[in-house]
């Protein structure tokens, strides 16, 4: 499947660097979303937008910065960070309904994995 | 933030077995339901949509339980290739945002 694709898939960098993990949806998706998921740990929301705007912000540390300059992709920059940060990053796209419409199920990107030294 | 719960297991089942896994969630203003399937170190794929009529694919059936508000996913014949964590999903027509369950994980052996 390549609806969602995730870059880099894996990743590792030093506490003081700054990379950007890219999420792009070929699916014609409006909202687009990131979470993270730490070994044998659930899903963690993070960040979702919605035609672009960012709707959703789970008290996410400001170490992790999105940006979605247009609704087919989605960006996580990071810097900083800290190794409990080391984690599956995992991209999300679904098309939302209005009001009371049944919503559609979401579509993961592979995810990226990262480790922090 | 409302809540979706799972048992999260593992079950631990022979091959050729009926497995059940059930959900429970507390927004009762969820209208749309999913089972996602996640392998070990994967992202997490649809299995299923739950259907308030409840839903066959094959070996795998789908119920919803509004009164209860519970959903379930049964599993008959189980392969080993059904190994993996289960997660159940719940979203109401408010928000477009899902909640995920923690998972049940499933493990056939031979």
């Amino acid at each position: 499947e390549t609806g969602v694709t995730q870059t880099p898939r894996h990743l590792v960098m030093g506490m003081t660097n700054k990379k950007s993990l890219k999420c792009e949806q070929h699916l014609g998706h409006n909202a687009m979303y990131w979470y993270k998921q730490s070994a044998k740990k659930p899903l963690e929301l993070m960040f979702v937008y919605n035609f672009k705007e960012q709707t959703e912000n789970n008290s996410v540390p400001s170490r992790f910065s999105p940006e979605c300059p247009n609704s087919s992709h989605l960006f996580l920059h990071l810097h900083t960070l800290q190794p409990e940060d080391s984690a599956l990053y995992l991209c999300a796209s679904s098309q939302e309904g209005t009001g009371t419409e049944h919503n559609q199920p979401q579509h993961f990107g592979d995810g990226t994995r990262l480790s922090i030294l | 933030r409302k809540e979706v719960e799972q048992d999260p297991g593992p079950f631990n089942v022979p091959e050729g077995a009926t497995v059940a896994f059930n959900c429970t969630y507390s927004n009762s203003a969820s209208q749309s339901f999913f089972w996602y399937r996640q392998d070990c170190r994967k992202e997490p794929k649809l299995l299923m949509s739950v259907y308030s009529s409840g839903n066959e694919d094959g070996r795998f059936t789908a119920q919803l339980n509004r009164a209860s508000q519970y959903i379930s996913l049964l599993i008959r014949d189980s392969k080993l290739s059904d190994s993996a964590t289960y997660l159940c999903v719940a979203s109401s027509g408010g928000s477009y945002i899902p909640t995920f369950g923690r998972g049940t994980s499933l493990i056939v052996h031979p």
